[in-house]
């Protein structure tokens, strides 16, 4: 049984220019939720998607948007990258309304 | 905005020894769980607790759960190397949205 999958692992990204991360969440999982992590620091809530919809929203951005696809997988995108976005983002995912968040490995975006 | 406050920050002790980390807040979670992340990886799920004065054990580990659902602690007894991460405490709102608070984090190293 896989669990949740983050693609890519590592990126490196210019300032300005735009990315996609992708998460494919664990079998059995709808709901799908992103966050991001600064050194040193608890993961922070960016959006969350259940039914190819974006449910949830953190503190983050317009630059911030995201995708749920019928098969349960989502994508977050960022656009006109600043430095400050450099951090770990994580996917997590749920089964429905159950809170016990299942997280992939994360993808490590570096922008310089 | 609720937040949860981990202490201390960082914490290194000699193998053997007990100690114990504590999450606070002033808003009540529905309920709250507690993760260990290795460098470079998703944080990963050790428990959850739910009801308030709870107390949950898993091997050497113990955690419990406020009784005003404000707070939780962990205590290791006879840490092991194989302890040495970061633990994160996470709170689930009361109110059922699912968007999980996570804690500051208590980055935890233990010396052979």
């Amino acid at each position: 049984d896989a669990g949740v999958t983050q693609s890519p692992t590592h990126l490196i990204k210019t300032r300005g220019q735009q990315v996609t991360l992708r998460c494919s969440p664990k079998s059995g999982h709808d709901t799908v939720s992103w966050y991001q992590q600064a050194l040193g620091q608890g993961p922070q809530f960016i959006f969350q998607y259940y039914e190819e919809e974006e449910r949830q929203r953190g503190n983050f951005p317009d630059r911030f948007s995201g995708h749920q696809f019928p098969n349960y997988s989502s994508e977050l995108n960022v656009n006109a990258l600043l430095l400050g976005d450099s951090a770990l983002y994580l996917c997590a995912s749920t089964r429905g309304w159950g809170t016990e968040a299942f997280f992939g490995q994360g993808t490590r975006l570096t922008v310089v | 905005t609720q937040l949860l406050e981990q202490s201390p920050q960082f914490l290194s002790i000699q193998e053997g020894e007990n100690l114990t980390v504590y999450c606070n807040s002033s808003s009540v979670f529905s309920s709250l769980q507690w993760y260990r992340q290795e460098p470079g990886e998703g944080p990963v799920l050790l428990v959850t607790v739910v009801t308030g004065g709870e107390v949950k054990k898993l091997k050497r580990l113990t955690f419990q759960f406020g009784d005003a659902r404000k707070d939780s602690s962990l205590h290791i007894t006879a840490a092991q190397t194989g302890d040495t991460g970061l633990y994160l405490c996470a709170g689930d709102p009361l109110g059922g949205n699912e968007k999980l608070t996570f804690g500051t984090g208590t980055r935890l190293t233990i010396i052979p």
